[in-house]
């Protein structure tokens, strides 16, 4: 069965420092997502992504994160400067375009810790 | 704005028992709701959606959900638990049906099965 992979499961970092959270979603989807689950909190949507744009952001997606599908695989999320707060767990999903089997499907996440 | 309410913090069972974990939405639309189970360190995993049709929505692993208009609500159930169903539970809602929007989750339920 298809899934989502992301990569590294666990990454630290210094704040400050610039880091680069990578995603492979299911080949044939179009939508891809980022959400993240700070430590015992909900899990929050961050944005989501169409078309090689941004198609919504939520408040947390600020000038300090930036996605990009560099090639026709990957789909990555950048956080520029990264600060205490943005240590949590970090998904990617994906989704089809818009049909009665559409969900999002989520990878196994990668755990961001920034000292 | 939409939101998802799940009331309980925790949901305890013996295994054998029948097992419900509530969830209710807000939403200014349709509503489309989704359950997703997550087990420890894991990522997340689909359960089941409700888009529209038949309210008792049959999804993965023997569980179910009924969606109910009139009460906002998209209860989780399963007739007879198992102690490898114990994990942490989310609900989540999008409006409309555009697959780019966000996913708006519940702040989650964790059960627990004994034997």
């Amino acid at each position: 069965e298809p899934e989502v992979t992301q990569t590294p499961s666990h990454q630290v970092t210094q704040m400050g420092q610039e880091v680069i959270l990578r995603c492979v979603p299911i080949s044939n989807h179009l939508y891809f997502y980022w959400y993240r689950q700070i430590l015992g909190q909900k899990v929050e949507f961050l944005v989501s992504f169409y078309n090689n744009e941004i198609s919504e952001k939520s408040e947390i997606f600020d000038d300090q994160f930036s996605v990009e599908r560099p090639d026709g695989s990957n789909f990555t999320l950048k956080i520029r400067s990264t600060k205490l707060e943005d240590s949590a767990m970090y998904f990617c999903a994906s989704s089809e375009l818009e049909g009665p089997s559409v969900g999002q499907f989520f990878g196994p996440g990668t755990r961001l810790t920034v000292l | 704005a939409q939101s998802v309410a799940q009331p309980e913090d925790q949901v305890n069972v013996a295994e054998g028992n029948p097992l419900t974990v509530k969830c209710t939405y807000s939403v200014s639309g349709n509503p489309y709701l989704f359950w997703y189970v997550q087990y420890p360190n894991r990522g997340l995993q689909f359960l089941l959606k409700y888009i529209t049709g038949d309210n008792l929505v049959k999804g993965s692993y023997g569980f179910e959900a009924e969606f109910n208009k009139s009460q906002t609500s998209f209860h989780l159930k399963k007739p007879s638990a198992l102690v490898s169903d114990s994990a942490l539970y989310f609900c989540a809602v999008r409006e409309g049906g555009q697959a780019g929007t966000a996913l708006i989750f519940g702040k989650g339920t964790t059960l627990s099965v004994s034997s």
